[in-house]
């Protein structure tokens, strides 16, 4: 079954560590995002991908970092630099990043989320 | 202004009533609508989507479109204790100098027995 794949589910960071967290998507999907959830909170864009070797900061970049060298993964580095990285991340992806009103290119679907937490 | 409003709630509505959520967003451009589901400790899993005013209809779930008054809204029949989540409302947007999907806070919907 094609779908988006995110690992770890958990993952616990003393201070001062980077961590990276996984996606991965079958879906042959060309964009791909990074969105942040807060305790009763939307959910905020960290990065996203249009395609393959380019990216683009979101709302909330700062202390984040991805790369995308293959169109099936998009990893986040949280840096040591992100003061409060206690949070639910989720990985997204689309056909399309754009209105793309009458095809749904835009509809995202999305991982199952990790859960960071800084002990 | 927050550029998708919704009222957190939560809404509590008895089991087999309709429950009715309701979202406001800022953008005029704006051309997608979506509503998404949100158990909790579960990622987002999409609803309706929504991108011509009026009504679209899928099951029990009614989505309903108004781009004068910039408005959308999610109507839920019979409501059952497993629609028991929170409700995200996104829309696509032109902010920051990009084009992309914005989210509401969420409505918690509570449906009791």
């Amino acid at each position: 079954d094609g779908g988006i794949t995110q690992s770890p589910k958990y993952l616990f960071r003393k201070e001062g560590q980077n961590v990276t967290l996984s996606c991965e998507q079958n879906l042959n999907h060309d964009a791909m995002y990074w969105y942040r959830q807060d305790p009763g909170q939307g959910l905020r864009l960290i990065y996203y991908s249009q395609i393959v070797n380019d990216f683009q900061k979101g709302d909330i970049a700062e202390g984040y970092s991805v790369s995308r060298e293959k169109k099936e993964s998009f990893p986040l580095t949280v840096t040591s630099a992100q003061k409060n990285p206690t949070a639910f991340y989720l990985c997204a992806s689309s056909r399309l990043l754009g209105q793309g009103a009458l095809s749904g290119a835009n509809v995202l679907t999305f991982g199952a989320g990790s859960r960071l937490t800084v002990l | 202004q927050k550029e998708v409003e919704q009222n957190s709630g939560p809404l509590s509505v008895p089991e087999g009533a309709i429950a009715s959520l309701n979202c406001t967003y800022s953008d005029r451009g704006s051309q997608s609508f979506f509503w998404y589901r949100q158990y909790s400790g579960k990622s987002p899993e999409l609803i309706m989507s929504i991108y011509s005013n009026g009504d679209k209809e899928d099951g029990r779930f009614t989505a309903q479109l108004n781009k004068a008054s910039q408005y959308v809204s999610l109507l839920i029949r019979d409501s059952q204790p497993s629609d028991s989540a929170t409700y995200l409302c996104a829309v696509n947007g032109f902010s920051g100098g990009y084009n992309k999907l914005i989210f509401g806070a969420g409505t918690r919907l509570a449906v009791h027995p």
